[in-house]
């Protein structure tokens, strides 16, 4: 059981837009930033957004993330093939004082 | 070019001891925080434990799951990281990924390492 909850599965068509949500509490999301990360199959995760909103150079910006309150949100819009992929939220949790990360979303693309 | 590549995974008995290393290059390995994470089979990302730079005098921290049993050591002369796992578990089985971590989050990864702990 995962301390940040993702929906298991989600899917969409060529050139939609998609959202993947990210819950938690305040201990975690909110209090601190939210992370996303996007791993390609058989592959080691990818940085996609940092603090909360943020794009590393190189991601293109069809990526968006948000926070509100204790949870976020990943955004995908204009849906390639090449998104399809495992998605995964992250935070620093005080409490525990360590990293939790949610349990990953796979993106189908139909 | 930033490079992280990790060694030492292998098929292992419950209870026996394990140690992993995580070659960098491409940057100053003193100057940044670094990350353990795993992920077992079919599962999701599971953070096991982090260094902190010289600036912060290498303390570490880990997850309940495996503190008291791992410990994260790094020679920046080598440029190398490195994660002893001792009285390992079937639930330890998982890929292992060594990451850099920068103002707060894991911004590179290395291609990760399997490690099997079964009789």
């Amino acid at each position: 059981q995962s301390v940040l909850t993702q929906p298991p599965s989600a899917s969409g068509t060529p050139g939609q837009r998609v959202t993947i949500s990210c819950s938690g509490s305040s201990s975690n999301i909110g209090s601190n930033y939210v992370y996303w990360y996007q791993a390609l199959p058989g592959t080691a995760p990818k940085l996609l957004i940092y603090k909360n909103n943020q794009r590393p150079s190189g991601v293109p910006d069809r990526f968006s993330g948000s926070k509100s309150g204790t949870s976020a949100s990943l955004a995908i819009s204009g849906l390639r093939s090449e998104d399809e992929a495992d998605y995964y939220c992250a935070a620093w949790d005080d409490s525990l004082s360590g990293r939790v990360f949610g349990g990953g979303t796979k993106l189908t693309v139909l | 070019e930033v490079q992280l590549v990790e060694s030492g995974g292998g098929l292992v008995q419950p209870g026996g001891s394990l140690r992993l290393s995580c070659a960098v290059s491409g940057f100053t390995l003193s100057d940044h925080y670094m990350d353990w994470v795993r992920q077992a089979p079919g599962k999701g990302l599971e953070w096991v434990g982090r260094t902190r730079n010289k600036a912060n005098s290498y303390t570490t921290d880990y997850a309940a799951s495996v503190k008291g049993r791992f410990t994260i050591s790094r020679d920046d002369s080598k440029n190398s990281l490195y994660l002893q796992m001792n009285s390992l578990k079937t639930e330890d089985t998982a890929v292992y990924y060594c990451a850099r971590y920068t103002y707060g989050s894991e911004d590179y990864w290395g291609q990760g390492t399997l490690v099997t702990v079964s009789s």
